[in-house]
């Protein structure tokens, strides 16, 4: 079983409405989790780091935590077609010792 | 400021040969990592430095691989003897702590002939 699993996508849906990203985990210690965008032929930027079980928002984004479920998510309001990118979600293992990354979902925000 | 560099960009070598890749972190960081990257995967860690430590390095393929951070700042990835299957994109990403935020250099992409 991979550590962190994501759905490859394509995951397409159209301006305006809201994209639905998900991950889950395999390490019951994990302790932060990290929503990463990355543009085709760029490299990986943060979008939002999650710790606590719930939900934190920051703009148009709000990243989910389930601890018990084992299950992070990112949600994307207002979905534009800047948005269209590969967004990988990360998850910090063994209290810092390292990351490690999912494959990715691509997301297609169609105009 | 500036952010992480890497340096080459692309390197293109023939195979058996050894191939050295260098990461400039941001000024300051104490953490400093390597992934390795194909197309349409995460990133896959190899290693990782607090300071001039390295801290873990069980990502690493194998004994061709080693990094070192002698002096807490850059670092140094070297491959020896290289194998046509160690074609990929190489980044570095250094963050101010092993649970922050971790800013990717450029990345070097590597082609083994």
């Amino acid at each position: 079983q991979k550590e962190v699993e994501q759905n490859s996508g394509p995951l397409s849906v159209p301006e305006g409405a809201i994209a639905s990203l998900n991950c889950t985990y395999s390490d019951r210690g994990s302790q932060s989790f990290f929503w990463y965008r990355q543009y085709s032929g760029k490299s990986p930027e943060l979008i939002m780091f999650i710790y606590s079980n719930g939900d934190k928002e920051d703009g148009r984004f709000t990243a989910q935590l389930n601890k018990a479920s084992q299950y992070v998510s990112l949600l994307i309001r207002d979905s534009q077609p800047s948005d269209s990118a590969t967004y990988l979600c990360a998850v910090n293992v063994n209290y810092g010792q390292n990351f490690v990354f999912g494959p990715g979902t691509r997301l297609s925000v169609l105009p | 400021g500036a952010g992480v560099s890497q340096s080459p960009r692309y390197k293109v070598t023939k195979r058996g040969q050894d191939v050295a890749l260098r990461c400039d972190p941001i000024s300051g960081h104490v953490s400093l990592y390597w992934y390795r990257q194909a197309l349409g995967q995460g990133p896959e860690f190899l290693t990782y430095f607090n300071y001039e430590a390295q801290q873990d390095k069980s990502g690493l393929p194998n004994d061709r691989f080693s990094a070192e951070r002698p002096e807490g700042s850059i670092s140094t990835l070297t491959i020896q003897r290289t194998e046509q299957r160690d074609s990929a994109m190489y980044r570095c990403a250094s963050s101010l702590g092993t649970d922050n935020e971790q800013f990717f250099g450029p990345g070097t992409r590597l082609t083994v002939l």
